[in-house]
């Protein structure tokens, strides 16, 4: 059974640095065509993916993100954490990790339940 | 990046009848290496995360009712409802993950009750 959980702060300063976790299980991000991928939903608004790694440790992030943004994987752990610094009240969402199984083409077929974040002083 | 549009924003739909959400992109999502389609549909209810439908724009992830139907090749992409439930008021969203470099959704749509 596959699951995974998001963790990190619930309330967050403008111009810090925000970091989130996702703990997994019932897959390792070791195989071939695993990887894991970060989404958010500002209130109201549309799903925004950020960033994903793979079992390769590859990683690819938003462009309009990639300057904020770090991936990186603690395989031993099973956890794939989510750096984005430099925050505003515009990153105010709901934070999601997601399983990728391309190699069964299935992009986001397990998500964690997110982590609402707020952004404010 | 391959920029994903929906449409309606939002659908209101009787009970037992018909939904059709369309999804266009900017570029074509139809990989020549596998002749696949990287196109996925969620449906999304509040408080809970995002559900995959579909995926390969018309395999339907197990467990989906029959109901719901993906189609489309290319640039332009159609999720059908055949028989609208009380259950499926959600926002469906699609996206697009044929770019290894960024993947991108739409800007979801709103399915409710007429």
């Amino acid at each position: 059974q596959i699951t995974l959980k998001e963790s990190g702060p619930s309330l967050v300063q403008p111009t810090q640095t925000l970091t989130l976790t996702c703990t997994f299980s019932g897959f390792s991000l070791s195989a071939r065509g695993v990887g894991v991928a970060w989404i958010r939903q500002p209130p109201g608004k549309a799903l925004e993916w950020l960033a994903n790694i793979y079992w390769s440790d590859d990683k690819y992030y938003s462009p309009s993100l990639k300057s904020r943004l770090t991936i990186f994987r603690d395989t031993s752990n099973n956890q794939v954490v989510l750096i984005m610094t430099n925050v505003d009240p515009v990153d105010t969402a709901t934070y999601y990790c997601g399983n990728i199984a391309l190699g069964r083409g299935r992009p986001l077929a397990f998500w964690g339940q997110g982590t609402l974040v707020t952004v404010s002083s | 990046d391959i920029v994903m549009t929906q449409s309606p924003d939002s659908l209101p739909v009787s009970l037992g009848e018909r939904a059709t959400i369309n999804c266009k992109s900017s570029q074509s999502v139809l990989r020549s290496s596998d002749n696949k389609n990287y196109l996925a549909w969620y449906q999304h209810k509040p408080g809970q995360p995002p559900k995959l439908l579909i995926y390969w724009a018309s395999t339907r992830e197990s467990g989906v009712p029959d109901r719901f139907t993906g189609s489309g090749s290319g640039t332009d992409f159609t999720l059908t409802i055949s028989s609208l439930q009380a259950d499926d008021v959600a926002v469906y969203y699609c996206q697009q993950y044929s770019s290894s470099i960024a993947w991108t959704f739409g800007q979801g749509t709103k399915v409710e009750i007429k």
